[in-house]
Formats: C-alpha cells, sequence, structure tokens
C-alpha cells in the first residue's frame, strides 16, 4: 500500500524568506501524481501545486515549485518570498495512475513572522 | 455544480445515534472520495467511489460506518451509534477519473458527539 510521509509538523519562516517542506512517499508504481495541497483557517482545501510522476522536470507555480526526486521518493515544495496569506497546513498527496485512490500525508502547519 | 456541496455543515448529535453527511460531488466527476479530519491532524482516507462502486473500503474505521453512491452522483456516509470518537471534520472530494486533474473539496461537515 502506498504511504506518504511529511515529516516536518510545523515550520516558520520569515516573511520574503524562502522555506522548503517536505514529503516522501513509498509506492511500487511507476505511474502516478503528486500534489500540494494547503489549507487555511477557512478549511478549504486548494491545490497548490502538482507533478506528474512521468515528468521529470519540476512543476512551478509562481512562487511555488517542486524537487521532484522519483528514485527518492521525495517531492519537495519551496515557496519563495513568503507571504502572511501562506501561512496555512499544507498537505502532500499521491494519486495512483492505477486505480485513482489519494492518500494524504499528515500534513505541516506553516507559520510565516511578520 | 459549481463546486463539491456537502450537508449539513455542522451536525452535533448524540451519542449512541446515528448521522448521515451527504456530498454533492461536480457533475461529471466519476470519482469521489472521503477523508476524516481530526482537529489539527491530516486526512484519514476512509473510502473512495469509481462510479457507484467502492473499490476501496479499507480506510472504514469500524463497521459503524458505511457510504453509498447512487447515479455516479451524490454519496452518503452514515455513521451508526455515534461514539466520541467519531467527532471530527468529514470532508469530501470529488475528481475527473483517469485524469490527472485534483481532486476538489467541499466544505466539509463537522460532527460533534457529545
Amino acid at each position: 500500500a502506498q504511504t506518504v510521509t511529511q515529516s516536518q509538523p510545523e515550520m516558520s519562516v520569515q516573511e520574503a524568506e524562502t522555506v522548503t517542506l517536505s514529503c516522501t512517499y513509498d509506492t511500487s508504481e511507476s505511474d502516478y501524481y503528486l500534489f500540494w495541497y494547503k489549507q487555511p483557517p477557512s478549511r478549504q482545501m486548494i491545490l497548490v501545486i502538482r507533478q506528474e510522476a512521468y515528468k521529470q522536470q519540476n512543476a512551478t507555480e509562481n512562487r511555488f515549485s517542486v524537487n521532484f526526486q522519483k528514485a527518492a521518493k521525495s517531492f519537495s515544495l519551496k515557496i519563495s518570498d513568503s507571504q502572511l496569506g501562506d501561512a496555512a497546513m499544507y498537505f502532500c498527496a499521491y494519486r495512483s495512475a492505477r486505480n485513482d485512490k489519494i492518500i494524504f500525508g499528515k500534513g505541516t502547519r506553516l507559520h510565516i513572522l511578520p | 455544480g459549481a463546486g463539491v456541496s456537502q450537508s449539513p455543515s455542522n451536525k452535533v448529535t448524540e451519542k449512541g445515534k446515528d448521522v448521515e453527511l451527504r456530498c454533492d460531488p461536480i457533475s461529471g466527476h466519476t470519482a469521489l472520495y472521503w477523508y476524516r479530519q481530526r482537529l489539527g491532524q491530516g486526512l484519514e482516507f476512509l473510502i473512495y467511489f469509481q462510479g457507484n462502486s467502492a473499490p476501496d473500503k479499507s480506510g472504514l474505521p469500524s463497521d459503524r460506518f458505511s457510504a453509498e453512491r447512487t447515479g455516479e452522483s451524490v454519496s452518503t456516509l452514515t455513521i451508526q451509534r455515534t461514539q466520541q470518537e467519531d467527532s471530527a471534520v468529514y470532508l469530501c472530494a470529488s475528481s475527473l477519473y483517469r485524469e490527472n486533474t485534483e481532486a476538489f473539496f467541499g466544505q466539509g461537515t463537522r460532527l460533534t458527539v457529545v
């Protein structure tokens, strides 16, 4: 069975600085998708960025980028120029391309220090 | 509909009562997911549907939990003989099947068992 591990329960970063959130996963599948979601206090889950496992190029979305290391089964999220609005829980997710099951890590709570 | 809709948004029930939580997915989304999120915790996978079938029910915590989906649309999560440890936010998400798209989430139902 697949698992997703986020080893940092909480992190803090100074406003305008860069922070990296870690995620590792375990799977025997070769084809899958990876996602980072943000959950602010409103509770609404918001997609931050996605990555297809067959693509070697790391995905980027404005200030958000990933470091996808397929062999190491690692999928970290880098947030550049951190803003107060980035404060939230961040969840890493794995979606199987074989059966569409989606599982999540336990999350990292990110604090932005003004 | 425009988004995933869950009802009720909040539910307070007495221990031992049965509750039904409803999820209306985005029209045309064939995959539907249920997760449980305890306060400050991650998303715990419960069950997912492909169409009206549930290929993986492994996350249901006990036989008090059941779910069904009809018409490849609305889904109901039922918890029988509720216990205090069932108190949590129950999140529903929907997605296209076999597509590299994210799951779209509802706002969740906050269940409190007193």
